[in-house]
């Protein structure tokens, strides 16, 4: 069982907005503005996407935003486009010996 | 621009160990600005975080993993390195190398190399 807890699955039409959640507790989310975001599409490397819960690096479409609230952090993408379908994973840091969590996944499909 | 390239056996038998190494090029190891990590993913299951090391060889690992865990660095060779004892089958994974920026974030990963540990 993954520290993070996100959904296994989401999905939208191109052109929508989804967003996928991302909820752990006080010692990692809620505690910390370390929380990040990965999309890997099959057979390949992650690829950072948001990084300090809302900044993302260069060459990231705006598209892509990420918020928190308390325990459950969040990642947007507005304008779906089929090239989004991937699955995405959160992290963040923790104050555990474990140092550095990440959720379970969550498949984003485009319908 | 940084671009990392893991290398080693894409076989281990059960019980031994498991060596990686992970090539830095377009930027110096000894730069300061990363921490320089092992993620493995066994198939078709998440991310999990093995352990980083800083140039200076300050080494921070897994406490899942950290009785087998041991990544070093050799500067001079611009690579880092991971071992992996005692391994079984369910150590087989893709395992990744990537930079962790003092953002706390993983910003640039290798391609990742498959290690199957059987008989």
């Amino acid at each position: 069982q993954s520290a993070l807890t996100q959904p296994a699955s989401v999905s939208g039409s191109p052109g929508q907005s989804i967003t996928i959640s991302c909820t752990g507790t006080s010692s990692d989310v809620g505690g910390y503005n370390y929380v990040s975001w990965y999309q890997q599409h099959p057979g390949k490397a992650p690829k950072l996407m948001i990084y300090e819960v809302s900044n993302r690096p260069s060459g990231v479409p705006d598209r892509f935003s990420g918020s928190k609230s308390g325990n459950t952090a969040s990642l947007t993408i507005s304008g779906l486009q089929a090239e989004d379908e991937a699955d995405y994973y959160c992290s963040s840091y923790t104050s555990s010996s474990t140092l550095k969590v990440f959720g379970g996944g969550t498949k984003l499909t485009v319908l | 621009q940084v671009q990392l390239q893991e290398s080693g056996p894409g076989l281990v038998k059960p019980s031994q160990t498991l060596s990686l190494t992970c090539t830095v090029s377009g930027g110096s190891i000894s730069s300061g600005d990363y921490y320089w990590s092992w993620i493995r993913q066994p198939p078709g299951k998440g991310l999990e975080w093995i352990g980083y090391i800083y140039y200076s060889g300050s080494t921070y690992y897994n406490p899942s993993l950290k009785s087998r865990v041991t990544i070093s660095v050799d500067t001079s060779k611009n690579q880092f390195s991971l071992k992996l004892s005692s391994v079984t089958a369910a150590d087989t994974a893709v395992y990744y190398c990537a930079s962790f920026t003092m953002s706390r974030a993983f910003d640039i990963w290798g391609q990742g190399t498959m290690v199957t540990v059987s008989s």
